[in-house]
């Protein structure tokens, strides 16, 4: 099946630190790529929708110079929290999907747990 | 807006038996997907279930199976034989159809699936 990854799993900063996280879409081409924020014992809340070669949509609320999406290939998007606060941490998942396989199904990736000091 | 409502926060099973849980949900499309998630403790998000809001036949994935009643806008998920590896949250979620994948999930907040040896 389609094999999602994240990198880091895990990161740790200090506040006012930018921190990047990589999704990259492992044997397929991902032409969307979504970023969900998931807060300890809650649900997943859509951050942003990114399609290969645009600029991202984000969902009402999320501040788009906070979290800056890029989605410069068909296997990779990344997600930079930029001047991070501790309120930032969080959970971040992202999941792609590819219009070029046939099928609409999201695949998701592990997640990356970040945590700002 | 669409909306996804899990009224069960927690829910517990006896190994083997069978559990249902219950999911609801708001939109005013005609044409959508829904979905059941599985979050195990290591937090991958795993998909269980889909149904196409066009299709009335409910569908069926082994031991799961859903009762999609789309005037009642409800969607509930039955698990039969429950097992240990069933534990974990489960999110119901809604997707627009837009013909492309290109839409995010809108998730519920879950419900925290416990099963009793």
């Amino acid at each position: 099946g389609a094999v999602v990854s994240q990198h880091p799993s895990w990161v740790i900063c200090k506040s006012g630190t930018s921190v990047k996280i990589e999704c990259r879409s492992l044997d397929f081409q991902a032409t969307t790529m979504f970023w969900y924020r998931q807060f300890p014992k809650q649900s997943l809340m859509l951050m942003a929708t990114s399609n290969e070669g645009s600029k991202a949509t984000y969902e009402q609320g999320v501040e788009k110079d906070k979290f800056l999406i890029n989605h410069a290939s068909l296997t990779l998007s990344t997600l930079t929290v930029t001047s991070a606060h501790p309120e930032d941490s969080s959970f971040y998942i992202c999941s792609a999907s590819s219009r070029l396989a046939g099928t609409d199904t999201q695949y998701f990736g592990p997640g990356t747990r970040l945590t700002v000091l | 807006a669409q909306t996804v409502t899990q009224s069960q926060p927690e829910m517990s099973v006896q190994e083997a038996e069978t559990v249902t849980l219950s999911c609801t949900y708001d939109t005013s499309e005609s044409d959508y997907y829904l979905f059941w998630y599985k979050q195990p403790p290591s937090r991958q998000m795993i998909l269980v279930i889909r149904q196409e809001a066009y299709k009335q036949q409910n569908a069926t994935e082994n031991r799961f199976s859903v009762n999609f009643q789309k005037a009642a806008k409800s969607f509930s998920l039955k698990i039969s034989d429950s097992q240990l590896g069933d534990a974990a949250m489960y999110f119901c979620a809604y997707r627009v159809y837009s013909g492309g994948g290109a839409d995010g999930l809108t998730f519920g907040k879950g419900t925290h699936l416990i099963i009793q040896p």
